[in-house]
């Protein structure tokens, strides 16, 4: 069974901080996918990343793909209040199946 | 983009009633939905996944009984919920995928049963 550890599980922090979200894995995978939720709102998706090493920018988000797509981070620059929200990766396997991480609770104080 | 349409958004029922909830994928044919249910301050539990005009295939602990799939057509799928009780109070999502969209997720269904 593949899993998905996502760290941190809840983050406070100060606008204008910057920060980092894991998710680690023992397995591979062939895809890995960022969705921020909403309260009472499906995930959005952020970003698909599919190449070891890939790098991608959004913004003042940037998401990474490990070498050996088993890990992926999702870093913030600069907070602002308005990226407060539940982050969630997920990665595609060998199936269509997603495998969720358990998901970083971000709350970004004024 | 890519579209999907659940409904409805809310639905408080009694218990011992069935309720039935909607996903459409409103500008592509979906081959594949999934139907996920989410705990408060928890991430999305897989519930199963179905595709067009073939059986769903749960995941391990879900009641087939229980929750209803039928994926009718390339874009509508159901979930229903049947005999609801108290626990079965949750958020639920789905998802549809097409081969040239990925995955595209619905906006949630708040399941309240009294």
């Amino acid at each position: 069974t593949q899993l998905l550890e996502q760290s941190p599980q809840f983050l406070s922090i100060q606008e204008g901080e910057n920060l980092t979200v894991y998710c680690n894995s023992s397995s591979v995978f062939s895809s890995l996918q960022w969705y921020r939720q909403e309260p009472g709102e499906g995930p959005v998706l952020l970003v698909t990343v599919v190449t070891g090493g890939e790098v991608k920018k959004l913004k003042r988000l940037t998401f990474q793909f490990g070498d050996a797509r088993k890990d992926s981070s999702l870093h913030i620059t600069a907070a602002q209040t308005g990226d407060t929200g539940l982050y969630l990766c997920a990665g595609q396997g060998g199936s269509e199946k997603l495998v969720f991480g358990k998901g970083t609770k971000l709350t970004v104080n004024p | 983009g890519a579209v999907v349409s659940q409904h409805p958004s809310r639905v408080i029922c009694k218990s011992g009633t069935s309720v039935k909830i909607e996903c459409r994928s409103l500008d592509f044919q979906a081959t594949t939905m999934f139907w996920y249910r989410q705990f408060p301050k928890q991430s999305l539990m897989l519930m199963a996944t179905s595709n067009e005009g073939s059986k769903a295939t749960y995941e391990q602990g879900v009641e087939k009984d229980k929750f209803l799939i039928n994926h009718a057509s390339l874009t509508l799928s159901t979930l229903t919920v049947t005999s609801a009780h108290p626990e079965d109070s949750s958020f639920y999502i789905c998802s549809a995928r097409a081969w040239n969209y990925g995955y595209t997720f619905g906006s949630g269904t708040r399941l309240t049963v009294v």
